[in-house]
């Protein structure tokens, strides 16, 4: 069945760096372009940042731009987001989310399970 | 930047109709979809393109956007539909996706 399992959350210093991580099966992953959203605790839905379905572009909410980077690797069907120089307000869970199509039409129509991310001293 | 507005909560009495509102500014020019999360759960796509369903969301929910207001209706509205509902565009002006603030739904 189409799934995608976010990982790679946990407990990190303010300053220092994660790289989150979503697994696609069942769909060909490389036809879709990919998102990212989080959800601070107790807030609503954040977008985080979106990349076509070969790569070939991305955009960055302001709140991460030039400390997250998005990527995937078409080869192995993952998704990824490196996040450096995290603050407080990075807490949330994560989640990563197909768009409807390869060059996105900001449809989310498939969600991984989300990943929690903590960050404190 | 591009604002969504929702009102923070809705109620309505099971078997009765919920509609659930979204403001922006011409709205109506663009598409909106809606997404559907229960508590500590990832959110689910429940209408899109205004008012098109994916597979597996039933018939009573349905969408419609004209003018400054796109609008979730929910019809027949059961107990299981309690969830926090949330809008979404694309504001081409900035590259960014934009939420709404998300609307809490009650069933009572």
């Amino acid at each position: 069945q189409v799934q995608l399992v976010d990982s790679g959350g946990g407990v990190v210093q303010p300053g220092r760096s994660l790289r989150l991580s979503c697994a696609a099966s069942g769909f060909i992953f490389k036809n879709y372009g990919m998102h990212w959203v989080r959800q601070a605790p107790g807030k609503g839905l954040e977008w985080v940042s979106v990349i076509w379905y070969d790569g070939s572009n991305k955009h960055y909410a302001d709140s991460v731009k030039g400390r997250f980077t998005i990527s995937r690797d078409n080869s192995k069907n993952t998704l990824n987001l490196q996040m450096n120089s995290l603050r407080a307000e990075d807490t949330a869970v994560y989640y990563c989310a197909r768009d409807r199509r390869d060059v996105p039409i900001f449809v989310m129509d498939v969600w991984g399970q989300g990943t929690t991310v903590t960050v404190s001293s | 930047s591009y604002v969504l507005t929702q009102p923070p909560s809705v109620s309505v009495a099971p078997g009765q109709t919920a509609r659930i509102t979204c403001g922006g500014t011409n709205i109506g020019s663009k598409s909106v979809p809606w997404y559907q999360q229960k508590p500590g759960q990832a959110p689910v796509l429940v209408v899109y393109d205004d008012s098109d369903r994916p597979s597996g969301i039933p018939e009573r929910f349905s969408g419609s956007n004209s003018g400054n207001t796109a609008t979730l209706t929910i019809s027949r509205v059961e107990a299981g539909d309690e969830a926090d509902y949330y809008c979404q565009v694309w504001d081409s002006s900035s590259d960014h996706v934009v939420f709404g603030g998300g609307t809490k739904l009650t069933v009572l």
